[in-house]
């Protein structure tokens, strides 16, 4: 039982360069989310996913793209890097709503 | 936008101390929980205390919920060089489908 995996862990980008994140739980849960961790600014939802089929903006979707493939799998996409995206994106998955979010390790992305 | 804050931004302790970090939300909330990050890896639920209860145990770990004056209090008893992390809460609020929106975090040292 692996939880949350995503990858990669690291990553470099040049500025206008595309680039997808992976994003995989194994806990058969319905809900899904892509934050983002940026010092002194806490975590920032990106998008969600409540259920398969079904994906909606967070707080600081611009620049973002996300697929909800099946249940088990979510990903982020940026279509044009830009440096304001250089930070340490999170995926996590919930059973329920005001349920309890298991967190992937991060993918620490940097923009150059 | 922010819905929690932490206090204090960080916290220095020595082994065997007891540790109290406090949130302070904007809005009502369905529950409230309490998350833990090491440095370098994806954060780890502690506890979650619904808007009915005032007070909730797990093991070294106490949290109160003051609803009236939108607070909660985290303290861990006994703190050892382990508990040194950086530390969340996160709300859950407003009716229909909720996502969790995360304070900045305190981040605790625990010297040996």
């Amino acid at each position: 039982n692996a939880g949350v995996t995503q990858t990669p862990k690291f990553q470099v980008l040049k500025t206008g360069q595309s680039m997808t994140l992976q994003c995989a739980q194994d806990m058969n849960h319905n809900s899904m989310y892509w934050y983002r961790q940026d010092p002194g600014m806490g975590l920032r939802l990106i998008y969600y996913s409540a259920s398969e089929g079904t994906t909606d903006k967070g707080e600081v979707p611009n620049g973002y793209n996300v697929s909800r493939l099946n249940k088990r799998e979510f990903s982020l996409r940026l279509e044009s890097a830009a440096p304001s995206q250089t930070s340490v994106y999170f995926c996590a998955s919930s059973d329920r709503d005001r349920g309890v979010y298991y967190f992937g390790p991060g993918t620490r992305l940097t923009v150059t | 936008s922010q819905q929690g804050e932490e206090d204090p931004q960080a916290l220095s302790i020595q082994e065997g101390e007891n540790a109290t970090m406090n949130c302070s939300y904007k809005t009502s909330i369905n529950n409230l929980q309490w998350y833990r990050q090491n440095s370098g890896r994806g954060l780890v639920h502690l506890i979650l205390i619904r808007s009915n209860e005032r007070e909730k145990h797990s093991g070294r770990l106490r949290v109160t919920l003051d609803t009236s004056k939108k607070s909660s209090s985290l303290l861990i008893t006994a703190s050892r060089a382990a508990d040194t992390a950086s530390y969340f809460c996160a709300t859950d609020a407003g009716s229909g489908y909720s996502t969790l929106t995360f304070g900045k975090g305190t981040m605790l040292l625990v010297s040996p």
